[in-house]
């Protein structure tokens, strides 16, 4: 079954406690994004990466890392978690060219 | 970069009514505009697109429109049913960029 896998699904960590929030995709996408999403602000990207090795900033980046060491994973880490990062997120993937996405399940994070 | 706009935030219809919610976008050279669907707990899911080609597409009881002279675009569900209840987003991108700007998210409720 195609899907984008996301792993934890619900997370609650203390302040400054460093967190990776793992992303996976089986359908040899190109392209992975990550988005945040709050109430009433809708789906904002943080990052994005068009292929392996090759990653950018999206439009609410501050706080987060991210790497694409293989085409499949795309992890999304925060080294000191606060809590205006307390949000839904989302981890997408999409063939290189289409702008379709595919959306994982979502990783509900608080941080405390 | 692109902006999208999109209203209403909420939407409460009664089950057979129709439901239309309505996006604009700043960027003309935008050029692919999906809308998709985001049930409670659970990722946003595709339901129609359009492409800057085409002024009106349908599929079943949901059509998409989209005026690029005005630069809105929007979402028409006939006959709604009980289970159209979610959140809708819309999107705009650049096709082949890969990049989707998503609107706020309209809550559509229909009642029984």
């Amino acid at each position: 079954e195609a899907q984008v896998t996301q792993n934890p699904r619900y997370l609650i960590t203390v302040t400054g406690k460093k967190l990776t929030v793992t992303c996976s995709q089986n359908m040899n996408h190109e392209y992975m994004s990550w988005y945040r999403q709050d109430p009433g602000l809708g789906l904002r990207q943080i990052y994005y990466s068009m292929n392996v090795e090759v990653t950018d900033k999206g439009d609410v980046p501050e706080g987060y890392k991210v790497s694409r060491k293989e085409k499949r994973n795309f992890p999304l880490i925060l080294e000191s978690p606060s809590p205006n990062q307390t949000s839904l997120y989302f981890c997408a993937s999409s063939k290189a060219g289409e702008a379709e996405a595919f959306f994982g399940q979502g990783t509900r994070l608080t941080v405390v | 970069g692109e902006n999208v706009e999109q209203h209403p935030s909420t939407l409460s219809v009664q089950e057979g009514d129709s439901a239309v919610i309505k996006c604009t976008y700043s960027d003309s050279a935008s050029n692919y505009f999906p809308w998709y669907k985001q049930e409670l707990g659970k990722g946003p899911q595709l339901i129609i697109d359009i492409r800057s080609n085409v002024g009106e597409k349908k599929d079943q009881r949901i059509a998409v429109t989209l005026n690029k002279t005005a630069k809105h675009f929007s979402l028409h569900i006939t006959e709604t049913q009980p289970e159209d209840s979610a959140v809708y987003f819309c999107a705009a991108s650049i096709r082949g960029y890969s990049t989707l700007t998503f609107g706020k998210g309209t809550m559509l409720l229909v009642s029984p």
